[in-house]
């Protein structure tokens, strides 16, 4: 099983619509966990942290699952500016070391 | 303003050439790191560093070699014992011991072996 895991898709959805990705990690001891938004060749840019209590940043919702190992992003209103790839995040504190994962993202394309 | 600058942006590389790829930091951050990143998919991790004049190998540290003789800068070599370098190449930094932040990337450099 993969460390992190998420669907690569596409996703491809109208404006306005709302989309929810899953991402899942097999590490129970994670620590913190972030999602990551990266355009086409270009850098990835932190979207945001991912708290066990959940956390909302505008039209954008993040929550953590311990029992089942996944995070989730849920985008409300999706707009054609949220096209870009959506990277899971899972840092984790061994020995001192930070150790960070990264998914391989999933693909949104939000059309008119 | 703090931020990660990576130089060149882009850069050409014949068959047999070493070359390095510049990463700078003025966050103080002490931990930096190399990524690599292939079409389609994720980010694996060449080397990385948490304090001056270490540095671990990563999971594909095959054909890199880098140093960190200074807080601020993290440079990459690809040597010609990298077979197949051509890739987008990430420098990022974060603070040591925190898992609050994530990590800051610079713009990356888009290495092609010609």
């Amino acid at each position: 099983r993969k460390e992190v895991e998420q669907d690569p898709g596409p996703f491809n959805v109208p404006e306005g619509a709302t989309v929810a990705f899953n991402c899942t990690y097999s590490n129970s001891a994670s620590q913190s966990f972030f999602w990551y938004r990266q355009d086409c060749r270009k850098e990835p840019k932190l979207l945001m942290s991912v708290y066990s209590s959940g956390n909302e940043d505008g039209r954008f919702t993040a929550q953590l699952n311990r029992a089942s190992q996944y995070i989730s992003l849920l985008i409300r209103d999706s707009k054609l500016s949220d096209s870009a790839t959506y990277l899971c995040v899972v840092n984790d504190l061994t020995g001192g070391y930070q150790k960070v994962t990264f998914g391989t993202g999933t693909k949104l394309q939000v059309i008119p | 303003d703090g931020g990660i600058t990576q130089s060149p942006k882009y850069l050409f590389r014949k068959e047999g050439q070493n070359v390095t790829l510049s990463c700078e930091q003025n966050l103080n951050h002490d931990a930096m790191y190399w990524y690599r990143q292939d079409p389609g998919q994720g980010l694996r991790l060449i080397y990385y560093s948490q304090i001056v004049n270490d540095f671990q190998k990563g999971d594909i540290a095959e054909g890199y070699s880098v140093s960190r003789e200074k807080k601020e800068s993290f440079p990459l070599t690809v040597t010609s014992a990298q077979k197949n370098p051509t890739a987008f190449y990430l420098c990022a930094s974060s603070i040591v011991g925190s898992l609050t932040y994530g990590y800051t990337f610079g713009s990356g450099t888009r290495l092609t072996v010609v």
